[in-house]
């Protein structure tokens, strides 16, 4: 299997830009979550699904932050519209049992 | 969920066993011990968990104290490849619908 699976890996936008993070679970798992690390806050969770249901947004800093999971092998995470304070690396992760496993992280900056 | 308490550093030369310490005195019953890391730009690893018996696998040994206060996770044989953050998280429950809450860890430094 080749892991989770997240595009793109960089991402330079301007402020006001809308931007959308992509992430392919590992299949067969029904667990997804969504993490954002930055050097101030660390890795924070921001969502996560189950059977492509979102069952705890509360890390969701704000409604200008939505994601979604249309289906078993794909969600995507939006920001619109997206400041310089969102800049940071998100990691999709994905999981059956216990263990997550995360992929490789976009790298965002929002000049 | 319990808190945990790491040293934000440490060193070990290469191929001696590197012991990463790791407080959680408010760990309730229920409450797992996981170990993640993450080495630079890379995503988080799992690493072990245990409840309370010592667990071993082929990356690391987790040491849980018999009150499970506290644990120690055992790199028996450190590489280069280990220099990474290490992180100590206790969660609720096994199973994927608990969350993993991390912190600022400890950063192993495994020098030649």
């Amino acid at each position: 299997d080749a892991g989770v699976i997240q595009s793109p890996r960089h991402e330079v936008t301007e402020m006001g830009q809308e931007v959308t993070l992509r992430c392919k679970p590992i299949s067969g798992h029904d667990y997804l979550f969504w993490y954002r690390q930055t050097m101030m806050r660390g890795l924070e969770l921001l969502i996560y699904f189950n059977n492509n249901v979102p069952i705890d947004d509360s890390g969701m800093p704000e409604d200008r932050f939505s994601a979604k999971m249309p289906n078993a092998s794909f969600s995507t995470l939006k920001i619109q519209p997206s400041e310089p304070r969102d800049s940071a690396v998100y990691f999709c992760a994905s999981s059956l049992f216990d263990e997550q496993f995360f992929g490789p992280g976009t790298r965002l900056t929002v000049l | 969920d319990a808190k945990t308490t790491q040293p934000p550093s440490m060193d070990c030369a290469e191929g001696r066993a590197a012991n990463l310490p790791c407080n959680h005195s408010t760990i309730s019953g229920n409450e797992y011990v996981y170990w993640y890391r993450q080495i630079h730009s890379q995503g988080p690893q799992y690493i072990i968990h245990g409840l309370k018996n010592n667990e071993t696998n082929e990356m690391a040994s987790l040491i849980i104290t018999e009150d499970r206060k506290s644990s120690t996770l055992i790199l028996p044989h450190a590489t280069l490849r280990d220099t990474a953050v290490y992180y100590c998280i206790v969660r609720p429950q096994t199973g994927a619908n608990s969350k993993l809450t991390f912190g600022k860890g400890i950063t192993l430094s495994v020098r030649p």
